[in-house]
């Protein structure tokens, strides 16, 4: 079985200052990993995505994300963040790729105060 | 990336009355397409997965005789809500996959049942 774990519901930072957001995972095999932003009634927009290769993952928007084993996270950082960030963020975990489906964190509200 | 599209964005309905969301794949071929559920302020719950031709496989908890899923081409897949009670007021989100790619998703259907 998978699960994801994102530490804090709800994290609030300065206009330019940096974004960090915590996602631990479980899984017994292999994890593909993504993380996706959520603005209020909308769907889910893919940010960036780890399968296989390169730990560091450069995604939309400036953020990227590191895939640590030994560790089991993928946490989301933006060296800089704006306003247009605030949304809802949620890093999901699956064991391959389109024909499985993800198992979600639940979500942590990024709030970006001027 | 791929597009799909999800119809309606919002939805009212009475108590009693069956609903029907569409979600539709416009420039791929998805095989595989999954149906998510999210309540306010929470994360995503699949309720169920459906492959093209074949019958839908749902998520432990959720009613198959209430949240009809038909997946009958390659391009759309719809979800009907049977005689919609107040507490099948949530967001529903589809995504769609050709196998090989992540799953791209909908924009998300507000349901509200009055």
């Amino acid at each position: 079985a998978q699960s994801v774990t994102q530490l804090g519901s709800h994290l609030s930072v300065s206009e330019g200052a940096l974004v960090l957001l915590r996602c631990n995972y479980s899984s017994s095999v292999p994890p593909y990993l993504f993380w996706y932003v959520q603005y209020p009634n909308q769907g889910l927009q893919l940010l960036l995505k780890y399968t296989t290769g390169a730990t560091l993952v450069k995604g939309i928007n400036g953020f990227e994300a590191e895939f640590k084993k030994s560790e089991t996270s993928f946490h989301l950082t933006k060296p800089s963040a704006h306003m247009s960030d605030a949304a809802e963020y949620f890093c999901a975990v699956s064991y391959l790729s389109g024909n499985t489906p993800l198992v979600f964190g639940k979500g942590t509200r990024l709030s970006v105060i001027a | 990336g791929a597009v799909v599209s999800q119809h309606p964005s919002r939805v009212i309905c009475k108590s009693g009355t069956s609903v029907k969301i569409e979600c539709r794949s416009l420039d791929f071929q998805a095989t595989t397409m999954f149906w998510y559920r999210q309540f306010p302020k929470q994360s995503l719950m699949l309720m169920a997965t459906s492959n093209e031709g074949s019958k839908a496989t749902y998520e432990q908890g959720v009613e198959k005789d209430k949240f009809l899923i038909n997946h009958a081409s390659l391009t759309l897949s719809t979800l009907t809500v049977t005689s919609a009670h107040p507490e099948d007021s949530s967001f529903y989100i589809c995504s769609a996959s050709s196998g090989n790619t992540e799953a791209f998703f909908g924009q998300g259907t507000r349901l509200t049942v009055v």
